[in-house]
């Protein structure tokens, strides 16, 4: 299986702590996706990182690439209940291009007690 | 961002009959659209690549005589699925890709009873 592997699984914090979620990929990679998604609902692109990009920010996230471990991180700063959800991460082997396929990580569930 | 819309969000089907799940690119053309099939608290597994005017590419293990897909439009992909059991009961999200992101439709819940 291509699938790549996140960890923790499920994540339970208090709102206002800082969440990390680490993925690892198998394949050569441009970049790196990732996205949110709240129970059974479509997912929602994040951020993305391309494979010469060490550490990229958006707002309160915070993601980092290391290529020569073949793994990912996102961190969600001063977290919210509203942060509550799966995320995951995504690879494509390509650069660019309407063709190409995302494969996902396992996926981490994020809690956020209020 | 580009929407994609995806159609029904929920089905219940009995046993046996065939449900068809659309997903249309709202305000861009998508030559290439991607299935995926997502088990409670799993990830997203491709099902198959979905290309305009052309044959569907499935991954491994996927049946393409049950899960029939068709992509007549620049806008629009179906996913038939055939002769349902309570085993294909699951998520199914589409997505297409806009310049370098991928969006998704809002998935599709089916419940076979």
């Amino acid at each position: 299986s291509q699938q790549g592997e996140e960890d923790p699984q499920a994540l339970s914090i208090q709102e206002g702590e800082n969440a990390t979620m680490n993925c690892s990929y198998k394949t050569s990679i441009n970049n790196l996706q990732w996205y949110r998604q709240n129970s059974g609902r479509g997912l929602v692109h994040l951020i993305l990182i391309r494979s010469n990009e060490r550490e990229k920010h958006s707002g309160r996230l915070r993601v980092t690439l290391d290529t020569s471990k073949k793994s990912s991180s996102l961190l969600i700063t001063a977290s919210r209940a509203a942060d509550t959800a799966s995320y995951f991460c995504a690879t494509g082997p390509y650069y660019g291009g309407a063709t190409n396929k995302l494969i996902f990580g396992t996926g981490t569930l994020l809690a956020v007690q209020p | 961002g580009a929407v994609v819309s995806q159609h029904p969000s929920w089905v219940i089907c009995k046993s046996g009959t065939s449900v068809k799940i659309e997903c249309r690119s709202l305000d861009f053309q998508a030559t290439t659209m991607f299935w995926y099939r997502q088990f409670p608290k799993q990830s997203l597994m491709l099902m198959a690549t979905s290309n305009e005017g052309s044959k569907a590419t499935y991954e491994q293990g996927v049946e393409k005589d049950k899960f029939l897909i068709n992509h007549a439009s620049l806008t629009l992909s179906t996913l038939t699925v055939t002769s349902a059991h309570p085993e294909d009961s699951s998520f199914y999200i589409c997505s297409a890709r806009f310049i370098a992101e991928a969006f998704f439709g809002q998935g599709t819940r089916l419940t076979v009873v």
